[in-house]
């Protein structure tokens, strides 16, 4: 059973650039999250999709944007990079319909912004 | 609004020795709490939690008890190992209108020593 995947693993862009981040969930899962950790930080929320909707979304601006498929996987789209946008962007899944709904991880990706 | 508040780092122990991370949270009602575990290199791991007060999480040799009295969820373990040598992060789960995000500390490196 394949665990949390995203891709890519690393990317570098410029300022000003946009990305597309990819992640697909834990087989069974049909809830999203991604979460933004800068070095030294911890993880911080950014939303939150389940049914391709986005149901919250933390302190972040309206260059971050996301999507979900049909099939639960999403995308995180970040428009006018910035040099503080550096980080690992850590997608994590759940399924919605339990009480205790834990939160799985992918390993993340590194976006590096020059 | 809701936050987490660890211990800071780095924490250097010696093979064997007891290990202490101490976590208190500031939230209104009484939200579940997590201690994951990130090894170099990957994403997060949930290590125990607890889901209401006087709660003990354990696995792994780790112990955590959620005390409402003092707003806390300190990480305990007797004997540490030098594979535990990673960055610990508390974390709340803060639920709003069926979703639901994690609030995360700024993590806690460990390295263990043999």
């Amino acid at each position: 059973d394949a665990g949390v995947t995203q891709s890519p693993t690393h990317l570098i862009k410029t300022r000003g650039q946009q990305v597309t981040l990819r992640c697909s969930p834990k087989s069974g899962h049909d809830t999203v999250s991604w979460y933004q950790q800068a070095l030294g930080q911890g993880p911080q929320f950014i939303f939150q999709y389940y049914e391709e909707e986005e149901r919250q979304r933390g302190n972040f601006p309206d260059r971050f944007s996301g999507h979900q498929f049909p099939n639960y996987s999403s995308e995180l789209n970040v428009n006018a990079l910035l040099l503080g946008d550096s980080a690992l962007y850590l997608c994590a899944s759940s399924l919605v319909a339990f009480y205790y709904n834990e939160q799985f991880f992918g390993p993340g990706t590194r976006l590096t912004v020059l | 609004g809701d936050s987490v508040t660890q211990m800071e780092g780095p924490v250097t122990l010696s093979e064997e020795a007891f290990l202490t991370i101490n976590c208190t949270y500031t939230a209104t009602g009484y939200p579940s709490l997590f201690w994951y575990v990130q090894y170099p290199g990957e994403g997060l791991q949930l290590l125990l939690k607890a889901t209401k007060a006087d709660d003990k999480g354990s696995n792994k040799g780790f112990e955590a008890t959620y005390r409402k009295e003092t707003t806390s969820f300190h990480l305990e373990k007797g004997s540490v190992q030098v594979s535990d040598s990673a960055v610990y992060f508390c974390a709340l789960r803060r639920t709003q209108g069926g979703s639901e995000k994690l609030v995360f500390g700024k993590g806690t490196k460990l390295t263990v020593n043999p």
